[in-house]
């Protein structure tokens, strides 16, 4: 059985605070990473989808990193700020394609 | 704008009911799928469908069925043997099945309830 594991479960930082959190999954035949912001009220939109060992993916304040020798891949958000308050999903697609989740790591930040 | 469309919003359900969950997609996709979400847990897959006129099992299929007699609508049912169906259920959409770089998109979700 194929296990996709966040951590931590939730955060709380205050405004202007850096902050990382990270999703574990299986190592061997690996395809892809994905992951997904889920605001409140709104639907999941993804992020990233990461496909190389060594990758690292930018949008603004986030980046992403990516080892698929050891299974992981860490979430990074720069000078938090209160709109980046969110339920943040990592997926890894096993090899039919569909996608495993993790349990997501909620993140709230403090004006 | 392309994007999937659920509704309801919410939904209770009285028990012994069935009821059945819309999901419209204008993304020209061939995959789609069902998920559901309980608190504390990631979001686990109930029924996907790869092509039109077909579906197969999720990891939690018991208790629910599906329809994809359209390439945009995929709608899922709950049946009154689904014997918790409280929960959050989403539906998204993918270009194909197995096309491991591409995301999948996601409609906003339906909240049901039981009565």
């Amino acid at each position: 059985i194929l296990n996709v594991e966040q951590s931590p479960q939730s955060l709380h930082v205050q405004e202007g605070d850096s902050t990382n959190f990270t999703c574990s999954f299986p190592s061997s035949n690996f395809y892809a990473l994905h992951w997904y912001r889920w605001e409140t009220a709104k639907s999941p939109e993804a992020l990233f989808v990461m496909t190389l060992n060594g990758d690292e993916k930018k949008k603004g304040r986030i980046s992403a990193t990516l080892n698929t020798k050891e299974g992981y891949s860490y979430l990074y958000i720069k000078g938090s700020q209160p709109e980046d308050s969110a339920t943040y999903l990592c997926a890894f697609p096993g090899n039919t394609g569909k996608l495993i989740f993790g349990q997501g790591t909620t993140l709230q930040v403090k004006p | 704008d392309g994007g999937i469309t659920q509704s309801p919003k919410y939904l209770f359900r009285k028990e012994g009911q069935n009821v059945t969950l819309s999901c419209e997609q204008n993304l020209n996709h061939d995959a789609m799928y069902w998920y559901r979400q309980d608190p504390g847990q990631g979001l686990r897959l109930i029924y996907y469908s790869q092509i039109v006129n077909d579906f197969q099992k999720g990891d939690i299929a018991e208790g629910y069925s599906v329809s994809r007699e359209k390439k945009e609508s995929f709608p899922l049912t709950v049946t009154s043997a689904q014997k918790n169906p409280t929960a959050f259920y989403l539906c998204a959409s993918s270009i194909r099945l197995g096309t491991t770089d591409q995301p999948q998109h996601f409609g906003d979700g339906t909240r049901l309830s039981i009565l």
